[in-house]
């Protein structure tokens, strides 16, 4: 089957660090895509790894290990506009580009 | 630029009902995606469409779901007999192709209210 993990809440104060984990098992895999998506908003796309390493984008970087199906956006200098959810999601096998997401991790940001 | 844009924003209906959801995607973008998201839930994939063919219907959750594609842009979901169930956000997100490289670029999603 295919599933995503990543936990439900995480909590963090401003001007941290903080991890998001995910783990995923899809029947094949092609990429890695972190969204961020404000509450009643369009999620807006953050990151895609395709290949095993970091990716770093400003304050944002993803990591991917494909070996231990296994992912991770930080996020450094937390601000309160940070506060958001946060969807990984992988794009499995077959060439469609559909996205098979995690149930997402809502991160708040406290002063 | 334009970005993908959705309508209705919201929508009530009564059980048994039909409606209609409409997508515009991104001018040029000829892939199309659907995806539902429940409360508390990720995001669920419904169907994808190149141009105006649906190759990937898999993720439609019963055969009163279905949707279409004209022109290779705007495309319209129908749910038929509504149920309770079926009260989500239905988001809708285009790409430039089909293709593991093609970032989905998602619209504002319209929130379906089923009494």
């Amino acid at each position: 089957g295919q599933n995503i993990d990543q936990p439900t809440e995480m909590t963090a104060t401003e001007g941290a660090i903080v991890q998001i984990n995910c783990t995923y098992q899809t029947s094949g895999f092609n990429g890695l895509f972190w969204y961020q998506q404000h509450a009643g908003e369009a999620p807006t796309f953050l990151s895609y790894n395709v290949l095993d390493g970091l990716e770093e984008k400003g304050r944002f970087s993803s990591f991917l290990s494909r070996s231990k199906g296994y992912s991770y956006l930080l996020l450094k200098e937390l601000q309160m506009k940070d506060s958001a959810s946060y969807l990984c999601a992988a794009h499995g096998s077959g060439n469609t580009g559909k996205l098979i997401f995690g149930q997402g991790t809502t991160l708040q940001v406290k002063p | 630029g334009a970005g993908v844009s959705q309508s209705p924003s919201n929508k009530v209906t009564e059980k048994g009902k039909d409606v209609e959801l409409r997508c515009d995607p991104i001018s040029g973008h000829t892939a199309l995606y659907w995806y539902r998201q429940s409360l508390g839930q990720g995001l669920e994939f419904l169907i994808y469409f190149q141009g105006n063919s649906a190759p990937d219907k898999s993720g439609l959750p019963s055969d009163r779901f279905s949707a279409e594609r004209t022109g290779g842009s705007v495309s319209t979901l129908t749910i038929q007999r509504t149920q309770q169930e079926d009260s989500a956000v239905y988001l809708c997100a285009s790409s430039l192709g089909e293709g593991e490289y093609n970032e989905q670029f998602f619209g504002p999603g319209t929130r379906l209210t089923v009494l």
